[in-house]
């Protein structure tokens, strides 16, 4: 059964740092493309960044570019989100999302953790 | 502003039939990339509903139907049932951006 369990949200202070992470089991983790979307309370969906199986290749949203950076662990099966220069307009549920080979859906989705940006 | 507009809401009796409808543009689903649904249910996560235009998951009812055409995309939930009422996202691919994008979601209401 495929399973994505994220982790490490909570409060940040705006300026400041958090970091991601999102554990993958029951498929084999290195040949997926992943990805970080995010939900503002009461929002919409927003696509925040991917990467690639290898980890050679990220792409990231506007809105997060220069100051998120996503990577992944082959070997330990996880992907993380380092996010710094937090502003309030990143609090959101964040939610980790697996591409299938070559196609362009998310077909599995995480829980999500909560990331709230206060001072 | 969501790259994808959708309508902010719809509402059906039970039984009916609604749509929800997906524009695009000449970047993403103009450009001919699929186009793909999610279904959200209060307080959970997004679920896969519909992939590549037209096709459903498995264990997904065969009362959601999607289809594609120029620029555009719809959903389609025949015989509605209460357990539909949820947020309903379109998603596509942007070659502009580099990465997906999303339209703003239709609250679907049963009455």
């Amino acid at each position: 059964e495929v399973q994505l369990v994220e982790s490490g949200g909570g409060l940040g202070q705006p300026g400041g740092s958090l970091r991601l992470s999102c554990a993958a089991s029951g498929f084999i983790f290195s040949r997926y493309e992943m990805n970080w979307v995010r939900q503002a309370p009461g929002k919409g969906l927003e696509w925040v960044s991917y990467i690639s199986s290898s980890g050679n290749t990220m792409y990231y949203a506007d809105s997060v570019k220069g100051r998120f950076t996503m990577s992944r662990d082959n070997a330990k099966n996880s992907v993380s989100l380092q996010m710094n220069s937090l502003r309030a307009e990143d609090t959101a549920a964040y939610y980790c999302a697996r591409l299938p080979l070559a196609e362009y859906y998310f077909d599995y989705w995480g829980q999500g953790t909560l990331v709230t940006v206060s001072s | 502003q969501s790259v994808l507009t959708q309508p902010p809401s719809v509402s059906g009796a039970p039984g009916q039939r609604v749509t929800i409808s997906c524009t695009g543009s000449s970047s993403n689903i103009g450009a001919g990339y699929d186009v793909h649904w999610y279904q959200q249910l209060p307080g959970t996560a997004p679920k896969l509903l519909i992939y590549v235009n037209s096709n459903r998951p498995s264990g997904v009812p065969d009362r959601f139907s999607g289809s594609k055409s120029g620029t555009s995309a719809s959903l389609a939930i025949t015989g509605l049932q209460p357990e539909d009422e949820a947020d309903y996202y379109c998603q596509s691919h942007d070659s502009s951006l580099s990465g997906s994008v999303f339209g703003g979601g239709t609250k679907v209401t049963v009455l």
